[in-house]
């Protein structure tokens, strides 16, 4: 099973900031299969990031993915206000399929 | 749009059983892979398991501590995925999504269906 790691655990930052989150997987993910997830409280998750760089569909272009292998980034290049939420990384693995999240970072208002 | 419905929650007590379902719509269902993840309130999200469509097999796989008490299953005809939980414990309380994607991911969620073990 691949574990992932997500540093730091929370983000205090402001508005117009830069959000840098990272992701560690316990072994390389074949295929980049990396995910990333943004969740405000009483909402399922959304899709930013597939692919480890792919933006989702509607997904404001401040958010950007990028990494390969074991490490993985997302960043957000200027916070806005209805950015702060949690945010989890996903990883899926083929054979056999499996997936699994990342334990999440809290990104708050400073 | 692709709209993913769940239904089937409520109180249940330990060593009981439910059936969830989760009504999709707006996208061919019988070619997708479905899946359901839960969320402890508060917590964050882990992956129950999937069944792939049936031209891949209609098989199902799950992680480690959902193997042998949750059964995945799908009726394309009705557009409908299930999850079939069994000899509930109280730390199977949690929200339970179901998804689909494709590469990898997960671009559709539903609203998810909250499920309480509790005597």
């Amino acid at each position: 099973e691949i574990v992932l790691t997500q540093s730091p655990g929370t983000l205090s930052l402001s508005p117009g900031e830069r959000a840098t989150l990272s992701c560690r997987a316990s072994q390389s993910l074949i295929g980049n299969y990396l995910a990333w997830y943004q969740q405000k409280p009483g909402q399922a998750p959304r899709l930013l990031i597939y692919g480890a760089s792919s933006r989702a569909t509607g997904i404001p272009d401040r958010f950007s993915g990028s990494g390969s292998g074991t490490d993985f980034t997302l960043t957000i290049s200027r916070l806005e206000p209805e950015d702060f939420a949690m945010y989890y990384c996903q990883q899926y693995s083929t054979s056999p399929p499996m997936y699994s999240f990342g334990q999440g970072t809290k990104l708050e208002i400073k | 749009e692709a709209q993913l419905v769940e239904s089937g929650g409520g109180l249940v007590k330990p060593g009981g059983s439910l059936r969830l379902s989760c009504a999709a719509s707006g996208f061919t269902f019988s070619k997708a892979w479905m899946n359901w993840v839960r969320q402890v309130p508060g917590k964050g999200l882990e992956w129950v398991g999937l069944i792939k469509r049936i031209t891949d097999g209609g098989t199902t796989h799950y992680p480690a501590p959902m193997k042998g008490r949750f059964t995945i299953s799908r009726d394309d005809s009705k557009n409908t995925l299930y999850l079939q939980m069994n000899s509930l414990k109280t730390e199977d309380t949690a929200i339970y999504y179901c998804a689909t994607g494709d590469s990898g991911s997960y671009s559709w969620w539903g609203q998810g269906t909250l499920v309480t073990v509790s005597s």
